[in-house]
């Protein structure tokens, strides 16, 4: 039973354009949604998150925006850059028990 | 000066055996998790230690056991290895339980790579 879900495995962008990545989850007492970046060989690294009292937190070329009625939230990126190349999850975290959840992930590709 | 690091690094081993891989955090964080990344690349939690003491075990067999000597360290011991014990397992770490993102984000190692033969 998968709580959260990125129904797109694969994302392929040009160098300057914008990337969208997409979760959708289930669970409705998440309280905070945490994007995590992951090169490959390396673990996962912290890349933005949000609170859900929030519906759009933005961080320099990153921003993300959470519709709680849907239970979607979506990683904004502009521009996209070749650094950005990557493997992008989305976290969810149950605060009472402190458990991040992680979808499948998205592997972005910024073609320069 | 690594945040969490992981040793080794790849771990080959035949079935059947016992293995243990080691996790030390220098961040002086409170909580410590394993998590398991299968085949299929979902990253899914095993275990969360705070202050030494187990708080989540997310239905893992019995052959896995958790030892946290300090707060600083996690390791974890795998008995009778199987076949499908094969994949990258990641160490973390996170200030603590409670409210607040901060507490809540968590840092990785860099992964094991576990392959059974």
């Amino acid at each position: 039973d998968q709580q959260v879900k990125q129904n797109s495995p694969s994302l392929s962008v040009q160098e300057g354009r914008i990337s969208i990545l997409n979760c959708d989850y289930t669970n409705s007492m998440f309280d905070y949604f945490l994007w995590y970046k992951k090169y490959p060989a390396e673990g996962p690294t912290f890349l933005i998150s949000i609170s859900s009292i929030k519906d759009k937190n933005e961080d320099g070329r990153f921003t993300v925006f959470l519709n709680k009625s849907a239970k979607h939230l979506s990683l904004h990126i502009v521009p996209s850059q070749p650094g950005d190349s990557a493997v992008y999850f989305c976290a969810p975290n149950n605060n009472a028990g402190n458990m991040l959840t992680f979808g499948g992930g998205t592997r972005l590709m910024v073609k320069p | 000066d690594t945040a969490v690091s992981q040793t080794p690094k790849y771990l080959v081993t035949q079935m059947g055996n016992d293995k243990s891989i080691k996790c030390e955090q220098n961040l002086g964080h409170d909580t410590m998790y394993w998590y398991k990344q299968d085949s299929k690349k979902f990253l899914k939690i095993m275990f969360s230690y705070n202050n030494k003491e187990l708080i989540i075990n997310e239905t893992v067999p019995n052959r896995f056991s958790p030892k946290s000597p300090d707060k600083a360290h996690l390791n974890l011991h795998i008995n009778s290895l199987e076949l499908g014990d094969s994949a990258v397992y990641f160490c973390a770490s996170s200030s603590g339980t409670g409210t607040g993102l901060v507490k809540n984000i968590q840092y990785f190692g860099a992964g094991t790579r576990l392959s059974v033969l």
